[in-house]
This record gives C-alpha cells, sequence and structure tokens, in this order.
C-alpha cells in the first residue's frame, strides 16, 4: 500500500450506533488530520495530530473522538451522531505541521451516511 | 483569523478557452497551496508557491503568487475536458502551518 489509506469508504450508520473510521499513512509522515467535506461547506479541518499529539481541535463536538496511537494511523471514532454529520471524512498527513512541513496528502476519504 | 476567498466558484469553460481562478487570502502569508478534487475522490496536491512572485506550471495550469496582493492566481491555458474538476486553495493559518482551504472552484470544461 501506499500514500495514505482509508477505510471503511462508505459508512451507513443509525444515530445509535458506534462506529470508527481508520486511516494509515505509508509516506514516514508525522502529522496527521481529519478534515470534513460537506455538501455546501468548505474543507473543515476538525483535528491534528503531529507526532502522536493532538495540536488542534477546531471546536469538534465531542460525538467525534480521535485517536492517534502512532504516526502512521488515525482513528476517528463515532457515536450518537446526527444526520447532518453525514459527508465525506478526508484524512491527511504532512512530513509534520511546523511551517515549511505542510504540504498535505490526502486519503481517498470515507463517504458517510447518517440515518 | 485568516480567510480564504476563491472565485468564481463555478467555472463553465469551452475546450481550447483560457481563463483564471483567483484566490485572495486575508492575513500576511508567504505560501498558498493549490489542490484538486474530481468528482467522489480525494484532494490531489497541485502546487506548492513558497514566496512572492513563485510562478510554477504544469501542462496547462499555471499558479502564481503575489504576497504583498494576498492573491494567487491559477491559470487555465486551452483548457480541456480532463481539467473537469474542483480546485482549491489553501493558505496556512498561525505557527502549526494547519491549511485553510478556500470554497472550492467547480470547473466545468465542455466541447
Amino acid at each position: 500500500e501506499t500514500g495514505v489509506t482509508q477505510t471503511p469508504r462508505h459508512l451507513v450508520m443509525g444515530m445509535t450506533n458506534k462506529k470508527s473510521l481508520k486511516c494509515e499513512q505509508h509516506l514516514g509522515h508525522n502529522a496527521m488530520y481529519w478534515y470534513k467535506q460537506s455538501a455546501k461547506k468548505p474543507l473543515e479541518l476538525m483535528f491534528v495530530y503531529n507526532f502522536k499529539e493532538q495540536t488542534e481541535n477546531n471546536s469538534v463536538p465531542s460525538r467525534f473522538s480521535p485517536e492517534c496511537p502512532n504516526s502512521s494511523h488515525l482513528f476517528l471514532h463515532l457515536h450518537t451522531l446526527q444526520p447532518e454529520d453525514s459527508a465525506l471524512y478526508l484524512c491527511a498527513s504532512s512530513q509534520s505541521s511546523a511551517r515549511g512541513q505542510e504540504t498535505q496528502y490526502f486519503g481517498p476519504g470515507t463517504r458517510l451516511l447518517v440515518l | 483569523e485568516l480567510k480564504v476567498e476563491q472565485n468564481p466558484l463555478f467555472l463553465s469553460m469551452q475546450e481550447g478557452k483560457n481563463y483564471t481562478i483567483y484566490c485572495n487570502y486575508s492575513t500576511t502569508s508567504d505560501r498558498l497551496y493549490w489542490y484538486r478534487q474530481d468528482p467522489g475522490k480525494s484532494l490531489e496536491s497541485l502546487f506548492v508557491l513558497l514566496s512572492n512572485g513563485a510562478v510554477k506550471q504544469e501542462g496547462r495550469l499555471m499558479a502564481s503568487l503575489d504576497t504583498k496582493a494576498r492573491l494567487s492566481t491559477l491559470h487555465i491555458t486551452a483548457a480541456v475536458h480532463d481539467l473537469s474538476a474542483t480546485y482549491f486553495c489553501a493558505n496556512t493559518r498561525g505557527s502549526q502551518g494547519n491549511l485553510i482551504f478556500g470554497k472550492g472552484t467547480k470547473l466545468s470544461v465542455k466541447p
């Protein structure tokens, strides 16, 4: 596998379900990101991890819970979501989040539908 | 607060024509990123512009950066159908380099 991979690619869940999104990068990067892309809004940065430490939480509701066990893996745990959370969730990685090393490489995304 | 604005948001072009997409940003920065997204797919990095006056070209696309005007342009020369996609510009915020994206310009090239 090369680049940034995400699983699952598609997910349908009910509002009471708990699910997790997985992201893995094979680029030797140290920073990983979660973004939300909805139909009518710009790409929204959700979380940033740099060297496994969370460095940004962009006012994301607590029903989204990130986890970064190592620099290569990033998870987004979902519980009691709302229909408005339906979107494309993109994972990205960069060499680090420091200035000058922030060119980000994106995974294919997980398209989430909350019923 | 850093804001990134693109225009136009929608662009329908005929093949063979030229056009420019504009990206304005609100705070001082010396770098700018352009990405492309095909329908249903992820974002692909196109250009990284790292200084005032930087110009980069790849095929029919050319990007430039004017940090004094806080403006980047993406120029399309002799458009072809394969260029149909959504193009995003992004800038960095603060010392951590987190990217803030514009809303994207959806380009449709018609025969």
